[in-house]
């Protein structure tokens, strides 16, 4: 079965500074999606970056980039410029072959002015 | 973005009755659906995967008798809990599968508070 690691519970960062959210999975699929969804306090999930696992491209998305070592299993999102909007619960996910998204514990990301 | 619509957003019922959910993809057939449940602080729990048109397939441990999930049409999804309990009190969370992207939307989540 898949499974997806958040390490760190919380992480802080002062706003305009940049900050990385570490993820790492383990698969045996060869073909799958992983994603950075963003839960503010209203509880909605907002999908931030997708990744395809065929695409040694990191994908960007305005101030969010990601970092996939396909290799190492690793999917980390950096968010520059950090602004107080940013301030979320941020979870990485899975998508393989069942369409199914498998998610990691979750990372509380706050940003000080 | 593509937009799934969720519907109560709140709503609190009295132990034993009966609550539905739903959820809508507006703007895209989603053959697939899935319901997740909340705790605070916590991730997301994945109750059920919900296909149009046939039974959902439910996660150890989620009782379907109670969880009932309705995938009637390619745009609407329903979670009834049923003879609800205050333990059943949680956020409530679905998703829609859309191939055009290969991508997951979520609804706004629903609060069922039992009392």
């Amino acid at each position: 079965a898949q499974t997806v690691t958040q390490s760190q519970p919380e992480m802080s960062v002062q706003e305009a500074e940049t900050v990385t959210l570490s993820c790492t999975y383990d698969t045996s699929e060869s073909d799958y999606y992983l994603f950075w969804y963003k839960q503010p306090p209203s509880r909605q999930m907002i999908l931030v970056i997708r990744q395809e696992a065929y695409k040694q491209q990191n994908a960007t998305e305005n101030r969010f980039s990601v970092n996939f070592q396909k290799a190492a299993k690793s999917f980390s999102l950096k968010i520059s410029d950090s602004q107080l909007g940013d301030a979320a619960m941020y979870f990485c996910a899975y998508k393989g072959y069942g369409n199914k998204l498998v998610f990691g514990a979750g990372t509380i990301l706050r940003v000080k002015s | 973005g593509a937009v799934v619509s969720q519907h109560p957003s709140r709503v609190i019922c009295k132990s034993g009755t009966s609550v539905k959910i739903e959820c809508r993809s507006l703007d895209f057939q989603a053959t697939t659906m899935f319901w997740y449940r909340q705790f605070p602080k916590q991730s997301l729990m994945l109750m059920a995967t919900s296909n149009e048109g046939s039974k959902a397939t439910y996660e150890q441990g989620v009782e379907k008798d109670k969880f009932l999930i309705n995938h009637a049409s390619l745009t609407l999804s329903t979670l009834t809990v049923t003879s609800a309990h205050p333990e059943d009190s949680s956020f409530y969370i679905c998703s829609a599968y859309t191939s055009s992207g290969n991508t997951i939307y979520f609804g706004e989540g629903s609060w069922l508070t039992v009392v």
